[in-house]
């Protein structure tokens, strides 16, 4: 089974912190997803990314950034948190050959409150 | 950025009732639909890709229709049990493979 792991269920911080969320995948998936979810709204695309060192800008990149230095691994990064990041994070991933048939695999979600 | 749409936002049924839902999508451009079951505090789960005007696809009591030529797709959900309750997602990528989601429709089976 495909597994996606997310490094925190729940997390607290202050205006104006950094913020790094990390998603480990162990299927050897080349792309890798962040979406956020908020009420009222369907999933939302931050950043994704095609190989290593690879990214793409989603539809919602704005106050966000990734790193994906090793192939399993893909970052979220707040540079400094504000209260309108209050989320919910998901990463996923997926293999690439299948294009638009590929199935996204997600991770958990990362419940994250910006006081 | 695709227009997704899902109805009804959410539903309660009582246990052993059948129900269903609608997955709205843009009939232009369409490359495929997929469907996903989210539990409370798990992860999203992938029920079916369905890509085939007319595609009919079924995992137990679950089972999904296209039509691509309308732009819409149902869940049906037949002999509805407690463990069903979820929020069902659909989603339709664009040529890129970046997913549009809909809001989802959150069902609750009630014992």
């Amino acid at each position: 089974d495909v597994k996606v792991t997310q490094s925190s269920r729940y997390l607290v911080k202050r205006t104006g912190e950094k913020v790094f969320l990390e998603c480990v995948q162990d299927m050897d998936h080349e792309n890798m997803f962040w979406y956020r979810q908020d009420p009222g709204l369907g999933l939302r695309l931050i950043y994704f990314s095609y190989d290593v060192k690879m990214k793409e800008k989603g539809d919602i990149p704005e106050g966000y950034s990734v790193s994906r230095e090793k192939k399993e691994r893909f970052s979220l990064i707040l540079e400094s948190a504000s209260t309108n990041q209050t989320s919910m994070y998901l990463c996923a991933s997926s293999l690439a050959g299948g294009g638009t048939q590929e199935t996204q695999y997600f991770g958990p979600g990362t419940r994250l409150l910006v006081l | 950025i695709l227009n997704v749409e899902q109805s009804p936002q959410s539903l309660h049924v009582q246990e052993g009732d059948s129900t269903n839902f609608t997955c709205s999508f843009p009939s232009s451009n369409f490359y495929a639909l997929h469907w996903y079951r989210w539990e409370t505090a798990k992860s999203p789960e992938a029920l079916f890709v369905m890509t085939l005007n007319g595609d009919e696809k079924k995992k137990g009591q679950i089972s999904a229709t296209l039509n691509t030529k309308e732009g819409y797709s149902y869940l049906y959900i037949k002999g509805s049990q407690p463990e069903d309750s979820a929020t069902y997602l659909c989603a339709s990528p664009n040529t890129g493979n970046q997913f549009y989601f809909g809001t989802g429709t959150s069902l609750t089976v009630i014992p």
